[in-house]
Parts: C-alpha cells; sequence; structure tokens
C-alpha cells in the first residue's frame, strides 16, 4: 500500500509569490491535514479537509488556503510568500475524520522563500 | 499558547539503557495521546498512543504513561539502541474540541550513543 505522497520535495520561491502544493493521501483515506514545522517549533496546525470540505482550521493568516478533490488528493496553496514562510509543509492522511487515530504522514514539502 | 510541551529539547543516553521522554499539557479535553519519531528529511512515523482511559500502553520496546491528574506523559525506550537516534513528538487531539486535529509538542532529539 503507498504511503502519503507530497510533490513537490523541494520548492525556492520568491518573496510575493505565490506557492501550491500537493499531497496524495493512502488510498482509501478521506481526511488530509497540513502541518507547518519550523526550526525550534513543533508542527503547527494548518487546516483539515475531509469530503471536499474544510473541517477545522488553525491559527494562520488566509493566505494559507486549501482544497481538496473528491478522489480525495489535496492542495495547499500559499499567497504573497514571506520569508517567514520557509518551513517543512507536512501532510498527514487519516481513513476518517472523528476518530482517535493516528494519522500517517509523507515526507514533507521543503519550501525555502529568499 | 503552548498546550503541548516538551521541556527537554534533546536528551543523550548510552546504548542498552533506558530513555525517557517526558511531555505536559495543559487542554483537559484532550483524550488521545501519541508520540511520532521523526528523522532528517522525512515527515513524522507513528509509534506509539494511548486513551485517556488507560495509564499504560506497551509495544514492545515502547511504553507510554498517561498521567491525567498531572497531565503528564512519557515515553520510555527499553533497551535504547542507536537506531533511535531521531526527533521525537508527542501529540494530543480531543476530537470534542478540535476533530483529529493533532497538538504537537515542540520535539525532543534524542541520542543513543553506541
Amino acid at each position: 500500500k503507498a504511503g502519503v505522497t507530497q510533490t513537490p520535495r523541494y520548492l525556492i520561491k520568491t518573496r510575493g509569490q505565490q506557492v501550491t502544493l500537493s499531497c496524495s493521501p493512502i488510498s482509501g483515506h478521506r481526511s488530509v491535514s497540513w502541518y507547518q514545522q519550523t526550526p525550534g517549533q513543533g508542527l503547527q496546525f494548518l487546516f483539515e479537509y475531509f469530503s471536499e470540505t474544510q473541517r477545522n482550521k488553525g491559527n494562520f493568516p488566509g493566505r494559507f488556503s486549501g482544497r481538496q478533490f473528491s478522489n480525495s488528493r489535496s492542495e495547499m496553496n500559499v499567497s504573497t510568500l514571506e520569508l517567514g514562510d520557509s518551513a517543512l509543509y507536512l501532510c498527514a492522511s487519516s481513513p476518517v475524520l472523528f476518530a482517535n487515530t493516528e494519522a500517517f504522514f509523507g515526507q514533507g514539502t521543503r519550501l525555502t522563500v529568499v | 499558547d503552548q498546550q503541548v510541551k516538551q521541556n527537554s529539547p534533546s536528551l543523550s543516553v548510552q546504548e542498552g539503557r533506558i530513555s525517557i521522554l517526558n511531555c505536559d499539557y495543559t487542554n483537559s479535553m484532550f483524550d488521545y495521546f501519541l508520540w511520532y519519531k521523526k528523522y532528517p528529511a522525512e515527515g513524522p512515523t507513528f509509534l506509539i498512543s494511548i486513551s485517556s482511559i488507560k495509564d499504560k500502553n506497551e509495544d514492545g520496546r515502547f511504553t507510554v504513561f498517561l498521567n491525567k491528574s498531572a497531565k503528564h506523559l512519557s515515553l520510555h525506550i527499553v533497551p535504547s539502541q542507536p537506531g533511535d537516534s531521531a526527533v521525537y513528538f508527542c501529540a494530543a487531539s480531543g476530537w470534542e474540541t478540535s476533530g483529529s486535529r493533532l497538538t504537537f509538542g515542540e520535539g525532543t532529539q534524542l541520542t543513543v550513543n553506541p
């Protein structure tokens, strides 16, 4: 069974640009969450999607947005990039939404904003 | 406000000895706790979890203890092996308040010396 796949693995963007990251969850998983990891910080929750609907949102500005497609694949978009957006962006998938269960993470996309 | 805290940024132990990683939380609505291990350039990998109705869960060399009154959990690794060297994150969820969203601590870098 394939794991969570994130593309691209690495990105370098310039301040002010926008970027789109992609996540394909484990087959059969319908919940996709996004997290941001910066040096010295734990993983900060961005948002969660289930059945193409955003179900939960973290404390990030509106420049961060996402969506989920009917095949459960998800994309995350960051507009008007700032230097502080440089981070590892991780996607996690779970079989269901409201369940205390482990989430399975992808390898992440390393975004560098210069 | 940091609802899940790992106060030790790093821990160093000798191979074969016990590693104890600690985690404190403040939100009494959390009812499910997890530990993840993360190697550089990889996504976090699920290790072990515990529900708030239990005070101990064991899986091979890994045991998680939960002390609800103290809002404290710990991960014991016995015996420690050099391959256990990684960053360990504790995470918590409470679906009544946040769905399946995970709140992570800052992580503890474990180094197991041969």
